[in-house]
């Protein structure tokens, strides 16, 4: 069946750190890929998608490049601030069936 | 603005006792989800539905139980069925239109047991 591997984590960087996290998927023809961020005590918001082969989506800094050959989509950012603290979601959705990875939670210092 | 309330925010159940968790939208949206979300975990889908009056399990359905009588919304009951119901619970809406579409979610409902 379709599902989402990204890294575990947690992940803890100095403000102005260069961020990845992989997500890797397994999903038959060609799923649209989205990162997800989670606040704590709040739901989850969308941060960036691409549905085809070599899209790159991007917000806020975050950039993520659908990448078919590798099966990836690793979320970047050039420099994070303590503001993008939060829990990060992989995620796939294929014929309707959307599938999350079980999320990297970043905590950015000052 | 548009978006997704669920209540309450918390909520506590006691021993054999059923519990409803309430998600409306005003997004116009046809497909509405419930998750359930556990510590260190991702999201596990427990029911769906594609339109009114029409919905289907996800992989962790036993235990629960949801009705779908109006587009707007879309209502969980946790029964005493449930052994370990303690979770953050998501409801989430999408147009239902396409593998395009993100879901849009609501700020959760944490489920605590007496």
């Amino acid at each position: 069946g379709n599902s989402v591997t990204q890294m575990e984590g947690p992940v803890t960087l100095s403000e102005e750190a260069f961020l990845t996290i992989n997500c890797t998927y397994t999903a038959t023809g060609y799923p649209s890929l989205f990162w997800y961020v989670q606040y704590p005590g709040e739901g989850l918001q969308l941060l960036l998608k691409a549905t085809k082969a070599d899209d790159k989506g991007s917000n806020k800094g975050f950039e993520a490049t659908y990448r078919k050959e590798t099966t990836s989509f690793h979320l970047e950012k050039g420099s994070v601030q303590v503001s993008d603290s939060a829990v990060y979601f992989c995620a796939l959705s294929r014929n309707n069936d959307m599938r999350f990875g079980a999320g990297t939670r970043l905590t950015v210092k000052p | 603005d548009g978006g997704i309330t669920q209540s309450p925010k918390y909520l506590f159940r006691k021993e054999g006792q059923n519990v409803t968790l309430s998600c409306e939208q005003n997004l116009n949206h046809d497909a509405m989800y419930w998750y359930r979300q556990d510590p260190g975990q991702g999201l596990r889908l427990i029911y769906y539905s594609q339109i009114v009056n029409d919905f289907q399990k996800g992989d962790i359905a036993e235990g629960y139980s949801v009705s779908r009588e109006k587009k707007e919304s879309f209502p969980l009951t946790v029964t005493s069925a449930q052994k370990n119901p303690t979770a953050f619970y998501l409801c989430a809406s999408n147009s239902g239109t396409g593998d395009n579409q993100p879901q849009h979610f609501g700020d959760g409902t944490r489920l605590s047991i007496l």
